[in-house]
């Protein structure tokens, strides 16, 4: 199958710092796409990469992605404690346009 | 605009009991997805729509599990009948179209005894 895997399975990391999280995928995609799941607000949409990009911004957010290595990383740069949250790598296949969540990183910015 | 709509948020049954999810997805939106999030997980594709056609359903356990999107827009998910593996959060997504951004509700927890 398509998904997505994370690294690390866990991250806590002080408010202010940056913090890093890595996706690996196995075959072609269309795009790959990160979300955001914590208890206040569900699962939300943060970034969406397409397969001819190689990075891109949203606001303290910036992803990059590697086709040749099959790898995706996720940014958040100046980390609030809103921040903390299970983060998700989806990979949408290529032709199939399904996304296949892996098991994400849970980050824990502490104040 | 108004987000994706589920019911109920909470429901408790016991096994071998039936149960039924519903959502409405945001306006104008033509897939609509069912993922089911066992603790621990990630969430995992049971069925796509794309406005009232099946898409890909490989992953929903047919002998119990069913769903259907009349008209393309609202959608039910059915369970019957339930196990306690079913145990999970049952999130309905929608997107303008296939490998677009998804929009999630925010689930229904479901309990089974």
């Amino acid at each position: 199958s398509q998904q997505g895997e994370e690294d690390p399975q866990a991250l806590s990391i002080q408010e202010g710092e940056n913090a890093t999280m890595n996706c690996s995928y196995k075959t072609s995609i269309n795009n790959l796409q990160w979300y955001r799941q914590n208890s206040g607000r569900g699962l939300v949409h943060l970034i969406l990469i397409r397969s001819n990009e190689r990075e891109k911004h949203s606001g303290r957010l910036r992803v990059t992605l590697d086709t040749s290595k099959k790898s995706s990383s996720l940014l958040i740069t100046a980390s609030r404690a809103a921040d903390t949250a299970s983060y998700f790598c989806a990979p949408s296949g290529a032709g199939s346009y399904q996304l296949t969540f892996g098991k994400g990183t849970k980050l824990s910015v502490i104040p | 605009e108004a987000g994706v709509a589920q019911s109920p948020r909470y429901k408790i049954i016991e096994k071998r009991q039936s149960v039924a999810f519903w959502c409405n997805p945001i306006s104008g939106h033509a897939t609509l997805y069912w993922y089911q999030q066992i603790l621990g997980q990630g969430p995992k594709l049971l069925i796509q729509f794309q406005n009232n056609g099946v898409v890909d359903d490989s992953q929903l356990p047919k002998d119990r599990f069913s769903a259907e999107r009349l008209k393309g827009v609202d959608s039910t998910l059915k369970i019957q009948p339930a196990k306690l593996e079913d145990s999970a959060v049952y999130l309905c997504a929608s997107s303008l179209s296939h490998g677009h951004e998804q929009y999630f509700g925010p689930g229904t927890r479901l309990t089974v005894t």
